[in-house]
């Protein structure tokens, strides 16, 4: 059974950083390109960011770029999310989701809270 | 960047309707086009990848079409657990945008 559990979220100051966590099972892992996705309270989803199976290739929306840093072990059936100079829109439930058929997102986590406020 | 433009909203209905939700792409693509359920406090779900191939485990009265700029998502006879708000997205170019989300609530 495919299991992707995120954790590492949490309350954070402005300009603070965090590092999200992503564990993947039931599953090869590094045969599959993964994807970071938010939804802010209220509002909708929103693609956060992208990597290969390999790492060799990555992907950032613009409201991340520079801020945001994707990367994955896959000794260790692990996807990450640093997160740095974070603001108070980056406020959300960020989910890890493994990408599927087509470049869609086939199975997701339960997602971990992302707090940012001071 | 690709915008995608659901209609409508929100959508009130009945059990046992047929319901039609729709996206519009910002600019042309083939069928690089995905749909996904969601309910509050859970994982979204997808439900169709490729504008119309159902994924595993998803019940037959989910269907999707379109090509271009213009998708839709139909539900052929609603049932009770399928009330949730839907996504489409374009995995044809980074962003992968989302729509910006149809709730599908009981009448």
């Amino acid at each position: 059974e495919v299991q992707l559990v995120e954790s590492g979220g949490g309350l954070v100051q402005p300009g603070g950083s965090l590092r999200l966590s992503c564990a993947a099972s039931g599953f090869s892992f590094s045969h599959y390109n993964m994807n970071w996705v938010r939804q802010a309270p209220g509002k909708g989803l929103e693609w956060v960011s992208y990597i290969s199976g390999s790492g060799d290739t990555i992907y950032y929306a613009d409201s991340v770029k520079g801020r945001f840093t994707i990367s994955r072990d896959n000794a260790k059936n692990s996807l990450y999310l640093q997160m740095s100079s974070l603001r108070d829109e980056d406020t959300a439930v960020y989910y890890c989701a493994r990408g599927g058929g087509s470049g869609s997102c086939n199975y997701w986590g339960q997602g971990t809270l992302v707090t940012v406020s001071s | 960047d690709i915008r995608m433009t659901q209609s409508p909203s929100s959508l009130s209905a009945s059990v046992g309707d047929r319901v039609t939700i729709t996206c519009r792409a910002s600019q042309t693509f083939s069928n690089f086009l995905n749909w996904y359920q969601h309910k509050p406090g859970k994982a979204p779900k997808l439900l169709i990848y490729a504008s119309s191939t159902l994924q595993s485990g998803v019940p037959s009265r989910f269907s999707g079409n379109g090509s271009g700029t213009d998708f839709t998502l139909t539900i052929s006879s609603l049932q009770p657990e399928d009330f949730a708000t839907y996504y489409c997205q374009q995995s044809f170019s980074t962003p992968r945008t989302f729509g910006q989300g149809t709730k599908l609530e009981i009448k």
